[in-house]
């Protein structure tokens, strides 16, 4: 099967400019989730959807990030306006239900300047 | 490809030895541990998996123990290859939740 995939895999954008990423899961996985890694730190959980409804936004880190998942296939995770501090990879993950078996998407290496 | 963090802890061991990562968690209510191998432009890549009712399951080459005790999650690689090189995370899962906590990771290098 496909895997997760991701685009853009880099994106360089200035400050105050706004982003859309976007994830495509495997298909027939209804479990989808948004993990970002920081400056190198670790892998932080940001949201889970489960199908089109969104399931757990608890790690979403303020209302400048905007996550849909548009009839519950891709999602898109829209930064707007960016900062500085919102540098890093931002990976997509999904599942298949009762699974906690994630598979990862290679991710998108995000530059605010 | 992904630049990892500069101050990551790391594992360096000659190729065909065996390698014992080691990670704490915090959460008693886990009930789910899972260590992923991240390779440089990457995302995370399954390894093995433990759920909190074992303490010790195996995989080719990989066996991961689990000390509900003293919170302790340890990943041994045995006849570590230059292949294995990579970042290595474990993960837990609380009770009641899909998401996952990561831990901040080790660097593990082989040395051929």
């Amino acid at each position: 099967e496909a895997g997760v995939t991701q685009f853009p895999s880099h994106s360089v954008i200035e400050k105050g400019q706004t982003v859309t990423l976007r994830c495509d899961p495997i298909s027939g996985h209804d479990n989808l989730y948004w993990y970002r890694r920081v400056m190198g730190k670790e892998i932080k959980f940001l949201l889970h959807f489960v199908k089109e409804s969104k399931q757990d936004e608890s790690g979403m880190p303020n209302n400048r990030f905007l996550a849909e998942r548009t009839g519950g296939t891709y999602s898109t995770l829209k930064v707007q306006p960016a900062e500085l501090e919102d540098s890093g990879v931002y990976f997509c993950a999904s599942s298949r239900t009762g699974s906690y078996g994630y598979t990862f998407g290679s991710g998108t290496r995000l530059t605010v300047v | 490809g992904e630049s990892v963090g500069l101050h990551l802890p790391t594992l360096s061991v000659q190729e065909g030895d065996n390698s014992i990562i080691n990670c704490a968690y915090s959460n008693s209510a886990s009930d789910y541990f899972i260590w992923y191998k991240q390779e440089s432009g990457k995302g995370p890549q399954f390894i093995i998996d433990i759920r909190s009712n074992m303490d010790k399951r195996q995989g080719q080459r990989v066996t991961v123990l689990l000390n509900k005790t003293v919170k302790h999650l340890s990943l041994q690689i045995a006849a570590t290859q230059p292949g294995d090189s990579a970042v290595y995370f474990c993960a837990e899962k609380g009770t009641g939740r899909r998401a996952l906590t990561f831990g901040s990771g080790t660097r593990l290098q082989v040395q051929p």
